[in-house]
């Protein structure tokens, strides 16, 4: 089962805007990470954020955590045609590599 | 250094046959961790083994099971395919002392008629 969900399912935007996504999750978590998937590719890996971290970034990506509200939201700034992918969150609960995946937003990137 | 690497990336298999992939983690890392994913039901995680034992498991029938080389090389099987099985199944790795950063393959596209 999923670990929670992120908002939007799909988000279109323009080249030069900021796309921001949101991910929630239900139990404790050791850290929290996202990830881009081109499509039919494997997973690439944008950022993690420990769960005593409230902010991180990492050139156009800054990533929030809030575990009082079990969220975290993703920041991509001055959006390129070439970001356009899906975006997930993973979460990590149970420490080792047993990652919890939201569903993903889809982000299309218009030139 | 290299990523992680999966083989075959694409198979077609038959229902009823088995299929094994393949995945070599990144070099020093311990870990390595199998998913599947489908439109249907997202990414889901099979198993995880760290140095050759099986460490945690979800929620998939007996049909698929893994295991893990002296190497950290991994393989994953699947028995009695099931057109359900058709999936892209994703491998990933890291060093496996928790909180650590985890690295995805290419993934190896199942398509089971």
């Amino acid at each position: 089962s999923q670990q929670g969900e992120e908002d939007p399912q799909a988000l279109s935007i323009q080249e030069g805007e900021n796309a921001t996504m949101n991910c929630s999750y239900k139990t404790s978590i050791n850290n929290l990470q996202w990830y881009r998937q081109n499509s039919g590719r494997g997973l690439v890996h944008l950022i993690l954020i420990r769960s005593n971290e409230r902010e991180k970034h990492s050139g156009r990506l800054r990533v929030t955590l809030d575990t009082s509200k079990k969220s975290s939201s993703l920041l991509i700034t001055a959006s390129r045609a070439a970001d356009t992918a899906s975006y997930f969150c993973a979460t990590d609960p149970y420490q080792g590599g047993k990652l919890i995946f939201g569903q993903g937003t889809e982000l299309s990137v218009k030139p | 250094k290299a990523g992680v690497t999966q083989t075959p990336r694409y198979l077609i298999k038959t229902r009823g046959q088995q299929v094994t992939l393949s995945c070599s983690p990144i070099s020093g890392h311990r870990s390595v961790s199998w998913y599947q994913q489908t439109p249907g039901q997202g990414l889901q995680f099979l198993f995880e083994y760290f140095s050759e034992t099986q460490r945690n498991k979800g929620n998939f029938p007996g049909r698929f099971s893994g295991r893990q080389f002296s190497n950290s090389r991994s393989e994953m099987n699947v028995s009695t395919l099931e057109l359900g099985d058709s999936a892209l199944y994703l491998c990933a790795s890291s060093l496996g002392q928790g909180r650590n950063t985890i690295y995805f393959g290419e993934g190896s596209w199942l398509t089971v008629v």
